[in-house]
């Protein structure tokens, strides 16, 4: 099946420092999409990518579709401490004549006050 | 904000007992899922489910698992005979077309299997 790379796979940052991950596959994906995953809770969208060269910003946040549409980062910039969390990439796919998700490994992210 | 609810929070069950997790979606979407989440590591899919039965299911998503929506508002997932390497967080959620794959997630259920 479809396969996403997400690295790196823990980042541990100072407050105000900008970060950047990313997601890489060998599979073409119709939509990237990214969620954040905080502490016992479940994951939110934070941005959906639908083009390929895509880039969309939400705040502080930016985020590219691949011209290739095999990979995407995210970059957050000017990181506070509420950043924390686990971030995941996540690809979609046609297969079968059905819409599948997949989801990457996660990103840790630390943020030192 | 509408938002999707499971319930329980947490569920502690000894191995071979049977477990239903309890989820009511977002009330005007149409596709209902299950993912499952071990501790540290990804977001599996094990189901998805619309118009009243399983569109799409996982390897995972065995003869031990089965889901449900026995009225118009909750959606469960019942694990027959739960074993040791079922204990995870199990996450639902639920979308409306067009499906983009931005999926609404809920809380969580934390199944710990002893």
């Amino acid at each position: 099946g479809q396969q996403l790379n997400q690295s790196p796979q823990s980042m541990f940052i100072q407050e105000g420092e900008d970060v950047s991950m990313n997601c890489t596959s060998s599979s073409i994906f119709n939509t990237w999409l990214w969620y954040k995953q905080d502490p016992g809770e479940g994951p939110v969208l934070l941005i959906a990518l639908y083009k390929a060269g895509e880039l969309t910003s939400n705040g502080r946040l930016t985020a590219q579709f691949g011209i290739t549409r095999k990979d995407s980062f995210l970059n957050i910039s000017a990181s506070i401490p509420s950043d924390v969390g686990i971030y995941f990439c996540a690809g979609q796919y046609s297969q079968g004549g059905s819409e599948k998700l997949v989801f990457g490994k996660g990103t840790k992210l630390t943020v030192n006050p | 904000e509408p938002e999707v609810t499971q319930t329980p929070s947490h569920q502690v069950t000894q191995m071979g007992q049977e477990v239903i997790l309890r989820c009511v979606p977002i009330s005007n979407h149409l596709y209902f899922y299950w993912y499952r989440q071990i501790l540290g590591q990804k977001v599996e899919f094990l189901v998805s489910f619309y118009n009243n039965e399983i569109s799409e299911k996982s390897e995972i998503f065995d003869d031990q698992f089965s889901v449900e929506r026995p009225d118009g508002s909750n959606f469960t997932l019942k694990i027959r005979s739960t074993k040791l390497e079922d204990s995870a967080m199990y996450f639902c959620a639920s979308n409306t077309p067009p499906s983009t794959g931005e999926l609404f997630f809920g809380e969580g259920s934390r199944l710990t299997v002893l």
